[in-house]
């Protein structure tokens, strides 16, 4: 079993819909959550990240953190046509020289 | 800052030939990495450096070999390519404190 799991799609919403996106993880000792952005041929972006349990807003992007589920989630609202992309999820341990990465999801918003 | 940088961007070889790829990093960053992306497989950590002139082996590190002789710079090199190597690759960086990475734009590398 992978150590973190992320459904990698595709997810296809009319524009202005909500984007939903969640990874799951085994490992307890995860305290950094990121999620990353990757437009097509080019290299990962970070989009977002929360430290430990909690909920993070940043414009039209939320991504919520609940470390007793082992649950991780990232909301787009008002979804545009620049948010196709594939979305990563990616985590680590404080002192930890490496990140676990969820495989993608690949989310496309149609005009 | 140009934050990234990853030379070449595109590159096709032969088997058998080699190569080195350049990752160059200007945030003053201690740790860079080198992944490959496939489809359906994700990001998966070929080497890494904590430092100037250290480097260590990670998930699939097999034909593959690192050099970090300046801080700022991350080489990988293919000493005999082979057709399963052909992938994207990217360089990534971070800080000492926070575990955020980033990444650089990528190489795509096609081995015929």
């Amino acid at each position: 079993q992978k150590e973190v799991e992320q459904d990698p799609g595709p997810l296809s919403v009319p524009e202005g819909a909500i984007v939903s996106l969640n990874c799951t993880y085994s490992n307890s000792a995860f305290q950094y959550f990121m999620w990353y952005r990757q437009y097509s041929r080019k290299g990962p972006e970070l989009l977002m990240y929360t430290y430990s349990s909690g909920n993070k807003e940043d414009g039209r992007f939320t991504a919520q953190v609940d470390k007793s589920s082992k649950y991780i989630s990232l909301f787009i609202r008002d979804s545009q046509p620049s948010d196709s992309a594939t979305y990563l999820c990616a985590m680590t341990r404080s002192n930890d020289y490496k990140l676990s990465f969820g495989a993608g999801t690949t989310v496309t918003v149609r005009a | 800052n140009a934050g990234v940088t990853q030379t070449p961007k595109f590159r096709v070889l032969k088997t058998g030939q080699s190569m080195t790829l350049l990752c160059a990093q200007d945030m003053n960053h201690e740790y860079m990495y080198w992944y490959r992306q496939d489809p359906g497989m994700g990001l998966r950590l070929i080497h890494y450096s904590v430092g100037e002139g250290t480097t260590a082996k990670g998930e699939v590190p097999d034909g593959y070999n690192v050099s970090r002789l300046k801080k700022q710079n991350f080489l990988l090199g293919l000493e005999s390519a082979a057709p399963s190597q052909t992938s994207v690759y990217f360089c990534a960086s971070r800080s000492t404190s926070g575990g955020l990475q980033f990444f650089g734009p990528g190489t795509r590398l096609t081995v015929l």
